[in-house]
């Protein structure tokens, strides 16, 4: 397996502009995570899903975030409209059942707002 | 809720020492795990070691180990042998065994492994 594969790598947009990321999960791990990384907050989940259903969306910043995943296969995480303070990198990560305790990072995407 | 504290934010050797990252937790969970995860350059998240909060054995992957203290809540990672491409960010974590199965995050110490 190819692993977790989020695209794009970089994107650099003018703050106001919609931001999309994307995260196909590996095949077969039913949990899917959304997690932003600053230096001054480190590593935060935003968001996760069990079997396509969000289950935890406590960490998202506020309605200008949404994440989907309308299938095991596929996930997003929308920003609109972006702000430079939402410049980070945002990684996607996937696990397999519940008992199965390592989760699979993606490289991340590195957003800028400018 | 629970958090996890990584008291150092930089760490330098030279190569071939022997290195250990500190991490506290705080919890009221008895059943959990924990883990190192090494960030190189890269950017890439990589699992280091993992540890079962109901085992009393330290886990050990091959030059790297841990102490945990339980009752201290304390999990440090220690590097043996260190070599340049231990060079990374590496974070401890904790996952709740039971429920909300996420990963919280220290805030990562930053290893420098020097020729």
């Amino acid at each position: 397996d190819a692993g977790v594969i989020q695209s794009p790598r970089h994107e650099v947009t003018e703050m106001g502009q919609e931001v999309t990321l994307r995260c196909k999960p590996i095949s077969g791990h039913n949990s899917l995570f959304w997690y932003r990384q600053t230096m001054m907050r480190g590593l935060e989940l935003l968001i996760y899903f069990n079997n396509n259903v969000p289950i935890d969306d406590s960490g998202m910043p506020e309605d200008r975030f949404s994440a989907k995943m309308p299938n095991a296969s596929f996930s997003t995480l929308k920003i609109q409209p972006s702000e430079p303070r939402d410049s980070a990198v945002y990684f996607c990560a996937s696990r397999q059942g519940l008992t199965n305790t390592e989760a699979f990072f993606g490289q991340g995407t590195r957003l800028t707002v400018v | 809720a629970q958090t996890v504290t990584q008291s150092q934010p930089e760490m330098s050797v030279q190569e071939a020492e022997t290195v250990t990252l500190s991490c506290t937790y705080d919890t009221s969970e008895n059943n959990y795990y924990l883990f190192w995860y090494k960030q190189p350059p890269s950017r890439q998240m990589i699992l280091v070691i993992r540890q079962e909060a109901y085992k009393q054995q330290n886990a050990t992957e091959n030059r790297f180990s841990v102490n945990f203290q339980k009752a201290a809540k304390s999990f440090s990672l220690k590097i043996s042998d260190s070599q340049l491409g231990d060079t990374a960010m590496y974070f401890c974590a904790f996952m709740k065994r039971v429920g909300a199965q996420k990963l919280v995050f220290g805030q990562g110490t930053r290893l420098t492994i020097n020729p």
